[in-house]
């Protein structure tokens, strides 16, 4: 079974409109973390934002924001006032377990296309 | 933040020949450095996890053999693609751990990524 769902493959967002990015997540740990990541055409992937499992406020990251549904088992990003550079592959990702040792599971993305 | 270099960023080569890459911490000292693989319009998927003085632990379906990781430092660790194919032609990305912050909530870092081309 996937460990963590975005069944977004594409999205389309007017500049400076906020858009929503889903992401649903499959575990039986009761510690995990969940982060989101940006990879441009370069490649490089860029750290957005982390919410632990135990964070009882939602994480936000300057116009990154994550919803956390604990409960739905979903963590979606979302971005405030979108720009150009938005434009990019975001993937969801968790990692399970007490210790940060252990490799993080990422989904299988959604393209964000951000529109003049 | 702390910073992984990856080198090469790019890299053609001919079918039947090895290729090393090599993913270091610039900053911090990496107990563990993963390896993963993405094909064009895929997810990262894990190849291996790379832990400092001991044996690489391999996904299952990733050819050990084929695909030599050692970590023989702190701040290095490198994948060599032997007998490389054209199949085996992806965009290969390491991620280190900082070893002194072991909280869940640290992002892991990750290399820029290398291009490799088997012809």
């Amino acid at each position: 079974a996937q460990k963590i769902t975005q069944t977004q493959p594409g999205m389309f967002v007017q500049e400076k409109e906020a858009v929503t990015l889903d992401c649903t997540y499959d575990t039986s740990d009761q510690s995990y973390g969940l982060f989101w990541y940006k990879q441009p055409s370069s490649g490089e992937m860029i750290f957005l934002i982390y919410q632990g499992s135990y964070d009882e406020q939602n994480a936000t990251e300057g116009r990154y924001s994550l919803n956390f549904q604990k409960a739905r088992k979903s963590a979606n990003l979302v971005i405030s006032a979108s720009q150009l550079g938005d434009s990019a592959m975001y993937f969801c990702a968790m990692r399970e377990g007490r210790t940060g040792n252990t490799p993080l599971v990422f989904g299988k993305g959604t393209r964000l296309s951000v529109i003049a | 933040g702390a910073v992984v270099s990856q080198h090469p960023s790019r890299v053609i080569c001919k079918s039947g020949t090895s290729v090393k890459i090599e993913c270091r911490s610039l900053d911090f000292q990496a107990t563990t450095m993963f390896w993963y693989r993405q094909f064009p319009k895929q997810s990262l998927m894990l190849m291996a996890t790379s832990n400092e003085g001991s044996k690489a632990t391999y996904e299952q379906g990733v050819e050990k053999d084929k695909f030599l990781i050692n970590h023989a430092s702190l701040t290095l660790s490198t994948l060599t693609v032997t007998s490389a194919h054209p199949e085996d032609s992806s965009f290969y990305i390491c991620s280190a751990r900082d070893g002194n912050r072991p909280l869940m909530n640290t992002e892991a870092f990750f290399g820029q990524g290398t291009r490799l081309t088997v012809v």
